[in-house]
């Protein structure tokens, strides 16, 4: 499969505990997003990152929130001290040079109990 | 900020009709995309529109560019149960980064 993947594909966890994802663009793909889609809702824009530079931030990415790509490939999201508002699908896109297309992997759903 | 607005928000239809939705943005964009969603699934890409004015059709599906850039239309035609889940319009700008509307949920009835 050489789509977009995220790990885990679920995660239940407790408040105040600390959730990290991981996600694996498709080959050669430069950029990387991460969105954040509640019920009901639209994706929303997180993060953007081209190669291992993080270019954007949106303003709903608290300081809890931080996500890496130290070497170009594959990035991770990690949330520190969980709420129950965090509960939401986690989703991560790429494209490839050039491109703006962006092509979405399954999610990763969490619940904070 | 920018905001797309979507409609209709739900649509329920006989297998065979035909669906239109739109989109419609107070911004600017520089490409649109049309994505459907399945239940806990992420967005499959459909169509990729990269010049106002442009028309561009997938098997059934027929999507367009509007010629001011603000907003895009997503045509299905003899629509079939599978065809069922939520269809979200994206803009893209030189930023990077997709502005989703709030998606249009089909139902489709054998």
């Amino acid at each position: 499969d050489t789509g977009v993947s995220q790990n885990p594909r679920h995660k239940i966890t407790k408040r105040g505990q600390n959730v990290t994802f991981r996600c694996d663009p498709i080959s050669e793909h430069n950029r990387l997003y991460w969105y954040r889609q509640t019920l009901g809702q639209g994706p929303e824009f997180l993060t953007y990152f081209q190669n291992e530079a993080q270019l954007e931030k949106s303003r709903l990415l608290s300081d809890r929130f931080s996500a890496e790509r130290p070497k170009g490939s594959f990035s991770t999201l990690e949330i520190q001290r969980t709420e129950q508002g965090d509960s939401a699908m986690y989703l991560c896109a790429s494209s490839p040079p050039g491109g703006t297309e962006a092509f979405f992997g399954q999610g990763t759903r969490l619940t904070v109990v | 900020g920018q905001q797309l607005n979507q409609s209709p928000q739900s649509m329920f239809i006989q297998e065979g009709e035909d669906v239109s939705m739109n989109c419609t943005s107070s911004s600017i964009f520089n490409t649109w995309l049309w994505y459907k969603q399945d239940p806990g699934e992420g967005p499959v890409l459909l169509i990729a529109l990269y010049k106002a004015g442009e028309l561009t059709s997938n098997g059934r599906l027929t999507a367009q560019f509007g010629i001011t850039r603000k907003d895009s239309f997503l045509n299905i035609s003899a629509s079939i149960p599978s065809d069922v889940g939520i269809y979200f319009c994206a803009g893209h700008t030189s930023y990077g980064k997709l502005t989703f509307g709030q998606g249009t949920i089909l139902t489709v009835h054998p």
